[in-house]
C-alpha cells in the first residue's frame, strides 16, 4: 500500500515568506507525528495528532509554527515569517492508534526547506 | 526530560566486519526503544524495536538487546555488507510518561568499504 507521502519535496524561499508543507499518512493511521532534521539539532519532535487533536505542542520551537490536521487525515505543518535558522529537512510519520508500547512510527520522505 | 546518546560517526568498516553502534538512554518511565536506518537518499526506516527489558529486536542481521539495568540498547551485526552503509538512528518513546513521540539519538554514519 502507499506510504506516508509530503509535499513538496523541496522548498526555497526568501526569509520572511510563510510556507505551507503537507502530509498525507497512511490510510486508517489515526497518528500523526511532525519532526524535523537539521544538521545541528539532529531529529527534533515537533508535534503530534491524535485524529484532529493536537494534545502535545510543546516541541513547536515558536509561534510562528503551527500545525493543523483535518479529517482525522491530512496534515499542514504552516511556519511563518520564515527565517534561515527554519532551513531544514521536515519530516512526517503516521502510526495506527496510540497505545502504550512500541508504537512504530512510519516515516515519508520529507520536505526540504531552504530559507534564503 | 527523557534522551538518547549515541557513538558519534562517523564508522567506516570493512566487509565482513562486526558492527557495534552503542546507544544509552535516560527516560522518566519505562520506554520503548528502536533503532531506525536512512539509507542514502531515502527516508527513515524502523530497523528493529523492544519494548521491555531483556527483550532482543532483530532484523537483516541487525540485532539490539534492551538493557535495563545498564539503559543501553546496541546494535550489532556480525557482518557487514556494502549494503549496510546508512546513518542509523536510535530513539525512544516513553507512553508512560505522556510521551508518544520519539526521541531520537544524533546518528551514526556507517560508511561499509569493500
Amino acid at each position: 500500500g502507499a506510504g506516508v507521502s509530503q509535499s513538496p519535496s523541496n522548498k526555497v524561499t526568501e526569509k520572511g515568506k510563510d510556507v505551507e508543507l503537507r502530509c498525507d499518512p497512511i490510510s486508517g493511521h489515526t497518528a500523526l507525528y511532525w519532526y524535523r532534521q537539521s544538521l545541528g539539532q539532529g531529529l527534533e519532535f515537533l508535534i503530534y495528532f491524535q485524529g484532529n487533536s493536537a494534545p502535545d505542542k510543546s516541541g513547536l520551537p515558536s509561534d510562528r509554527f503551527s500545525a493543523e490536521r483535518t479529517g482525522g487525515s491530512v496534515s499542514t505543518l504552516t511556519i511563518q515569517r520564515t527565517q534561515q535558522e527554519d532551513s531544514a529537512v521536515y519530516l512526517c510519520a503516521s502510526s495506527t492508534e496510540i497505545r502504550d508500547r512500541g508504537q512504530e512510527q512510519y516515516f515519508g520522505p520529507g520536505t526540504r526547506l531552504t530559507v534564503t | 526530560g527523557d534522551s538518547v546518546t549515541q557513538m558519534e560517526g562517523p564508522v567506516t568498516l570493512s566487509e565482513e566486519a562486526f558492527l557495534t553502534i552503542n546507544c544509552t538512554y535516560t527516560a522518566t518511565g519505562y520506554p520503548s526503544l528502536f533503532w531506525y536506518v536512512q539509507y542514502p537518499g531515502e527516508g527513515l526506516q524502523l530497523l528493529l524495536k523492544a519494548t521491555k527489558a531483556d527483550d532482543k529486536g532483530s532484523n537483516k542481521g541487525f540485532e539490539a538487546t534492551y538493557r535495563k539495568e545498564t539503559t543501553s540498547f546496541h546494535l550489532e551485526k556480525g557482518s557487514v555488507q556494502v549494503s549496510d552503509s546508512a546513518v542509523y538512528f536510535c530513539a525512544l518513546s516513553d507512553p508512560g510518561a505522556g510521551s508518544y513521540q520519539l526521541t531520537f539519538g544524533k546518528g551514526t554514519k556507517l560508511s561499509v568499504i569493500p
